[in-house]
């Protein structure tokens, strides 16, 4: 079975530029979780999407992130324009289930790492 | 606010045994989770606790009182392989995974 697929691996941007990552979950994983995680901490989520619906995206700073989950499946999340301060990894997990049912092991892919000049 | 709080750094021997503590304030609680991360890599799932006790997973186990609001991740024989950052999270209400900062473990030979 095909884990978590992530594009691209890296990616190097000017500040001021648009960037976007794309994730394919593993099949059949109702929820998908685009996750930022800086050098030293832990996931911190910036939103999650049960099937295609966007059920909590509160810690996404909408002036400049975006994120879309077209049929349920694969995902991109888009920033425009980049600042320094955005220069992370982004992680793409998904797991099973929604809401109260939702399981809680999650499978990570191997994420981005976006570096912002 | 919610937090969970874990030691930034862990250090111990091969071969031994040692405990990564976590306490945990959240609003609502539905499990602790613990995962594995290896420098460059992603998080990968260790464990799970719904209910209090402990659940062994071969040379780890993973223990949680909710009424204290504590858990811990306890690994027997150490190998070097296990150095990592070992990460607690909390479901909340929202159905929502609350992550810690993260152990990072160092195994000396």
């Amino acid at each position: 079975e095909a884990g978590v697929v992530q594009s691209p691996r890296y990616k190097i941007i000017e500040k001021k530029q648009p960037v976007a990552f794309w994730c394919n979950p593993i099949s059949g994983h109702n929820t998908l979780y685009w996750y930022l995680q800086n050098l030293g901490q832990g996931p911190e989520l910036l939103i999650r999407y049960e099937n295609e619906e966007a059920v909590d995206d509160s810690q996404l700073p909408k002036d400049r992130f975006s994120a879309e989950r077209l049929k349920g499946v694969d995902s991109t999340l888009k920033i425009q324009p980049a600042e320094l301060g955005d220069s992370a990894v982004y992680l793409c997990a998904s797991s099973l289930g929604v809401g109260a049912f939702a399981v809680d092991e999650q499978f990570f892919g191997p994420g981005t790492r976006l570096t912002v000049l | 606010g919610q937090s969970l709080e874990q030691p930034s750094e862990v250090t111990a021997v091969e071969g031994a045994i040692v405990q990564i503590n976590c306490t945990y304030q959240t609003s609502g609680f539905y499990g602790l989770s613990w995962y594995q991360q290896h420098d460059g890599g992603a998080p990968t799932f260790l464990s799970y606790n719904g209910l209090d006790g402990l659940e062994e997973t071969g040379r780890f186990s993973s223990f949680l009182s909710r009424s204290d609001s504590y858990g811990y991740l306890l690994l027997q024989e150490l190998q070097m392989k296990d150095s990592a950052s070992y990460f607690c999270a909390v479901r909340d209400s929202n159905y929502q995974l609350i992550w810690g900062a993260g152990t990072k473990l160092i195994i000396k030979p």
